[in-house]
């Protein structure tokens, strides 16, 4: 049975750094496309993140790119999001996600990232 | 990638049918046949309940079904029922990335 569980979510000031991890359980991380979303109730969902099944390659959302950094640990089939130099409007839910055919499937219960001062 | 869009909200009967539309562009909708389509109820994850347009994952009730034309997506619930009240959106892959919907607020009346 497929299961994720993502953590590391909390309040951070503006300018610093937090890291998600998302564990897997069910299915292996080498064989899987995985996503990062976001979600906040004015902007509904974003996608973020995704990492490819070989880890190779890895693309993100103009609003993030150059700060948050997919990444993934075989040994602990864990996937992570390292969010550096955050900002207010990064104040989400982050969900990590299995790919289907080019979308998010399963689904985390989320972690609630909030930046503020 | 700007969100897709779909609106705002959309409201039917019990026994009735509603249909959302979900707009993109040639770029995600119109140019691949990768729509997903999730519900969400309050505080909880989104679920999938169509992927490949019109596919439905196991479990989930053939009173839903998608369909797409040029860069327009739709879900349909057919026979709508008090539990299908929820938010619902539509997710397109986009080549190296997938872009959401703005969402879509089902209320059965």
């Amino acid at each position: 049975q497929v299961h994720l569980v993502e953590s590391g979510g909390g309040v951070v000031q503006p300018g610093r750094s937090l890291r998600l991890s998302c564990a897997a359980s069910g299915f292996t991380l080498r064989t899987y496309i995985m996503h990062w979303v976001r979600q906040t109730p004015d902007k509904g969902l974003e996608w973020v993140a995704v990492i490819s099944d070989d880890g190779n390659e890895k693309y993100y959302a103009d609003s993030v790119k150059g700060r948050f950094t997919i990444s993934r640990d075989i040994s602990k089939n864990t996937l992570d999001l390292q969010m550096n130099s955050l900002k207010p409007d990064d104040t989400a839910v982050y969900y990590c996600a299995r790919n289907l055919y080019g979308n998010p499937e399963y689904w985390g219960q989320g972690t609630l990232v909030t930046v503020s001062s | 990638h700007s969100a897709l869009t779909q609106p705002r909200s959309v409201s039917g009967s019990p026994a009735q049918s509603v249909t959302i539309s979900c707009t993109g562009t040639s770029s995600d909708v119109g140019g691949y046949n990768y729509v997903s389509w999730y519900q969400q109820h309050p505080d909880r994850a989104p679920k999938l309940m169509i992927y490949d347009v019109s596919k439905r994952p196991s479990g989930v009730p053939d009173r839903f079904s998608g369909s797409k034309s040029g860069s327009t997506a739709s879900l349909t619930i057919s026979g709508l029922q008090a539990e299908d009240e929820a938010d619902y959106y539509c997710c397109s892959y986009a080549g190296s990335s997938s872009v959401f919907g703005t969402g879509t607020k089902v209320t059965v009346l």
